[in-house]
């Protein structure tokens, strides 16, 4: 079993678009994450959720919404895409203050063209 | 501010010794992480430092020291398989903060 899985793997879409990003973990972690790899390789953490509350958000433009509908999800939604916005996005799980890090699902590479 | 700084870029010959370093400034400090990552796939973990000191795990080999904001993963006979970006984290009383990485070349 996957531990932590996000789809699709692949987008491709045309600027303005709207589009959303599944993820989910089967870890019983209490915290999920969002993060942005950019072409440079940085991972940039966006949005970071406990227990299903938003904890952080790393001042991530409001086109960007994230929602969790329990703790094992969180979904991110993107409206108005920009051609900015092509990365890579994976999400992420951790138990607090947990000595194992961060668990990473397989990333979503998006393409806005 | 928060910052973590580790080199760019690193190239290594397979079977040697290699030191990629991580310096860090950030509000606050809950552990280090390192994580590898291959191209195209997402970051593993790899280990993690809390209290100062030299932690083994076979090849790989982290350490840490807190007053001074610095880490740094050593990894031992090299093989080609190791070529990876390799990412310093911080755990950050809530988040888990990334450097920039650094991608090591392995040659034969």
């Amino acid at each position: 079993d996957t531990a932590v899985s996000q789809t699709p793997k692949y987008l491709v879409t045309q600027m303005g678009n709207d589009k959303s990003i599944k993820c989910e973990q089967n870890l019983g972690h209490d915290t999920m994450y969002w993060y942005k790899q950019d072409s440079k390789k940085f991972l940039k953490i966006m949005f970071s959720y406990n227990n299903k509350e938003l904890i952080i958000n790393e001042t991530v433009p409001n086109r960007f919404s994230p929602k969790s509908p329990d703790k094992a999800h969180l979904n991110l939604h993107i409206n108005s895409l920009e051609l900015g916005d092509s990365a890579v996005y994976f999400c992420a799980s951790s138990q607090d203050r947990s000595t194992s890090g961060a668990f990473f699902g397989q990333g979503t590479r998006l393409t806005v063209v | 501010g928060q910052n973590i700084d580790q080199p760019t870029e690193m190239t290594a010959t397979e079977g040697a010794i290699v030191q990629i370093n991580c310096t860090y400034q950030t509000s606050g400090f809950n552990g280090l992480f390192w994580y590898q990552q291959h191209a195209g796939e997402a970051p593993t973990f790899l280990s993690y430092n809390v209290l100062d000191g030299l932690e083994e795990k076979g090849r790989f080999s982290s350490f840490l020291s807190r007053s001074k904001g610095y880490s740094y993963l050593l990894l031992k006979e090299l093989q080609m398989k190791d070529s990876a970006s390799y990412l310093c984290a911080v755990y950050n009383t809530d988040k888990l903060i990334f450097g920039t990485g650094t991608r090591l070349q392995v040659f034969p």
